[in-house]
Formats: C-alpha cells, sequence, structure tokens
C-alpha cells in the first residue's frame, strides 16, 4: 500500500536548537516529494519540490533533501516564527495528478 | 508568483441552505484544481479533482450531489456545499495546478464554513 509516514509528530525546540523533521515513504515509482508549511487556519504554504534521490533544496533556515525511501527536512538554528505544521506530500505512478499527504509534524520553537 | 485566492475566508449559514466557496489562480492557468477538506489536527484529505471544462473526479466516499464541483475557466474552480448540514462544517481548502508545475500544487487560503 503506498504510504506516507511522518515523524515525530510534535517537535518541540528551543530558539537556535537545530532538528530534522523525517518523512518516509512507500510509493512505486515516485515522480516528486513536497513539503509544505501549514499555519493554524491557512492554507499550506510551499516549501520545495524534490524530484530524485541526492537531491537537495535550500531555502534560509530550511533544507530539505530526499532518498530513494525518505526525506528529511533540516531546521537550522530555529527561530520562534518557524513554528508550523510541516506537511509531506508525495506524487507517484499510479497516483494520477494526486498527492498522498502525511500526517504533518508539528513545531513549536520557544524562546 | 503561483498565487491562489478563495473566497469567502469564512462562512457561517443555516442548515440546509447551500454554499459556494470560489477558488481562483491569480498569476497563472491552473489546468487542474483540487478541493480539498481538513479536520482539527488532521491532514488533508482530498474531495475531487477538477480539469478546466471537464466533470470533476471525486474521490471514494464523497457525494457527487452534495458538493459540486464547476471549472469553468482555467483561473476559477467553484465548490458548492448543496443543502449543508452541520456534519459539513470543516475546513476547505483548494488547490492549483499549472502546465508547468509538474504536479506542485500551490493552495489557497482556506475557507472556514460553519453550519448552524
Amino acid at each position: 500500500e503506498d504510504q506516507v509516514t511522518q515523524s515525530p509528530e510534535a517537535l518541540r525546540l528551543q530558539e537556535g536548537e537545530s532538528s530534522s523533521l523525517n518523512c518516509s515513504y512507500t510509493v512505486s515509482g515516485l515522480r516528486g516529494l513536497f513539503w509544505y508549511r501549514q499555519d493554524p487556519g491557512k492554507g499550506p504554504e510551499f516549501l520545495f519540490t524534490l524530484y530524485s534521490a541526492g537531491e537537495e533544496k535550500e531555502k534560509e533556515r530550511l533544507k530539505a533533501t530526499l532518498t530513494k525511501k525518505e526525506s528529511f527536512l533540516h531546521i537550522t538554528a530555529p527561530k520562534p516564527e518557524d513554528s508550523a505544521t510541516y506537511l509531506c506530500a508525495v506524487a507517484f505512478t499510479g497516483g494520477g495528478n494526486k498527492l498522498t499527504f502525511g500526517t504533518g509534524t508539528q513545531l513549536k520553537v520557544e524562546l | 508568483g503561483a498565487v491562489v485566492s478563495q473566497h469567502p475566508s469564512w462562512v457561517i449559514c443555516k442548515s440546509g441552505t447551500s454554499v459556494k466557496i470560489e477558488c481562483r489562480s491569480l498569476d497563472f492557468q491552473a489546468t487542474t484544481m483540487f478541493w480539498y477538506r481538513q479536520f482539527p489536527k488532521q491532514s488533508l484529505m482530498l474531495m475531487a479533482t477538477s480539469n478546466e471544462g471537464s466533470k470533476a473526479t471525486y474521490e471514494q466516499g464523497v457525494e457527487k450531489d452534495k458538493f459540486l464541483i464547476n471549472h469553468a475557466s482555467l483561473t476559477l474552480s467553484t465548490l458548492t456545499v448543496t443543502s449543508a448540514h452541520p456534519e459539513d462544517s470543516s475546513f476547505y481548502i483548494c488547490s492549483a495546478r499549472g502546465a508547468q508545475s509538474t504536479y506542485t500544487q500551490y493552495f489557497g487560503p482556506g475557507t472556514r464554513l460553519t453550519v448552524l
């Protein structure tokens, strides 16, 4: 069964304390892996798309990496404004136009 | 770039009434639009996929007659919740994908529907 699993479910960090969020996937024929940020009461905000193992993308304090089984979202020296839910999604062969989402990691960064 | 808007951002209605939610891609042409529903503390649940000028494709378990979707142009899709009931109260989010975005979806800000 095609699945996307994110861990941890929740993460609390101190400001400046770097960490990583994990997204593991079991799909056939990965077409793309996507990271979104969602603030409470808002729609997801697009962060990154990764297409193949070994690919990396960066944006400010965030860096996304991809292997054949999982993706990591590394957060370097986080700030309180990085607090949000981070969603991972995949597109895969046989999935049509759809994205299959994980359940998200709720990140809280404290002063 | 890739901005998607939704209107209204929130709506409160009485049970039995119909509510229409608009989703617009502001700076690109959306060949495909998607409608999601999200319950508190849960991830996104895809309701339907629509291509411009075609009938929407609904996910299993989603009532076509209750959630009417129209994708009349490359920049506008609408979701109408017909004869709304309290159990339809939820956060509805649309997304859009352009012809060149290769599966990447850009999301609107969402619409909070409360049915009394």
